[in-house]
């Protein structure tokens, strides 16, 4: 069973400011990786799949890369909306989908 | 324009049965590239696949709650059930429905707002 681990737990960011986040499978996953944006008592948003597409509607700030087992997701000028719990989950090998235990990004 | 709904209770005793329905629009349960599944979060936590079910009926479930969960569809209805027995404590948790995309990926696309499921004695 493949495991999602995320780093760093947490992230302050001002705004304005780039935020990288890193994603890691326990084994090769290839591309089959999405990220998920979660904002406080909301559901999770689909940003981006095949780990670098991104989502309809999603702005161009978001971009991710990566493959194999390293991934990277980069808001590259946080807005005041982008401040969120943001998980990675992989689709390779499911079920069943595994997802990673999420970085906070807030506002330093 | 896709949605999805979840409903059920929202407080439980130890031990029983939680039931939650998840009505969809916006597409069909018997479209053959998508499914439903649910995920669950717990308060502050992670998100936890459970499960889900496509047009066909092919269901797939998390092994480490795979004896407690059932899933199943009412096509006509656009209407997904899952019932959790022996509900405890740490089931407490926020319970989505979420339609699934197949074909070159799987991804959860849309999801509902979700439904927060407490166990209390």
């Amino acid at each position: 069973e493949i495991v999602m681990t995320q780093s760093p737990v947490a992230l302050s960011v001002s705004p304005g400011e780039r935020a990288t986040l890193s994603c890691r499978a326990s084994q090769s996953i290839s591309r089959y990786l999405a990220w998920y944006q979660q904002k406080p008592g909301q559901a999770p948003r689909l940003l981006i799949y095949d780990a670098s597409t991104r989502a309809t509607g999603i702005p161009a700030r978001f971009s991710g890369s990566g493959s194999g087992t390293e991934f990277t997701l980069t808001i590259s000028s946080l807005q005041s909306e982008d401040f969120a719990v943001y998980y990675c989950q992989q689709y390779d090998t499911w079920p069943p989908f595994a997802f990673g235990p999420g970085t906070k990004v807030d506002i330093k | 324009q896709v949605t999805l709904k979840e409903s059920g209770p929202v407080l439980l005793k130890p031990t029983e049965t939680l039931t939650l329905t998840c009505t969809v629009s916006g597409f069909s349960l018997s479209n053959v590239k998508m499914a439903v599944s649910w995920i669950r979060q717990p308060p502050g936590g992670a998100l936890e696949w459970l499960a889900h079910i496509f047009s066909n009926d092919k269901t797939s479930y998390n092994t480490s709650l795979k004896n407690r969960l059932t899933i199943s569809k009412d096509t006509f209805k656009s209407q997904v059930v899952l019932t959790v027995t022996n509900m405890d404590p740490v089931d407490t948790a926020t319970y989505y429905c979420a339609r699934l995309v197949t074909g070159f990926n799987a991804i959860f696309d849309s999801w509902g707002q979700g439904m927060v499921v407490t166990v209390s004695s």
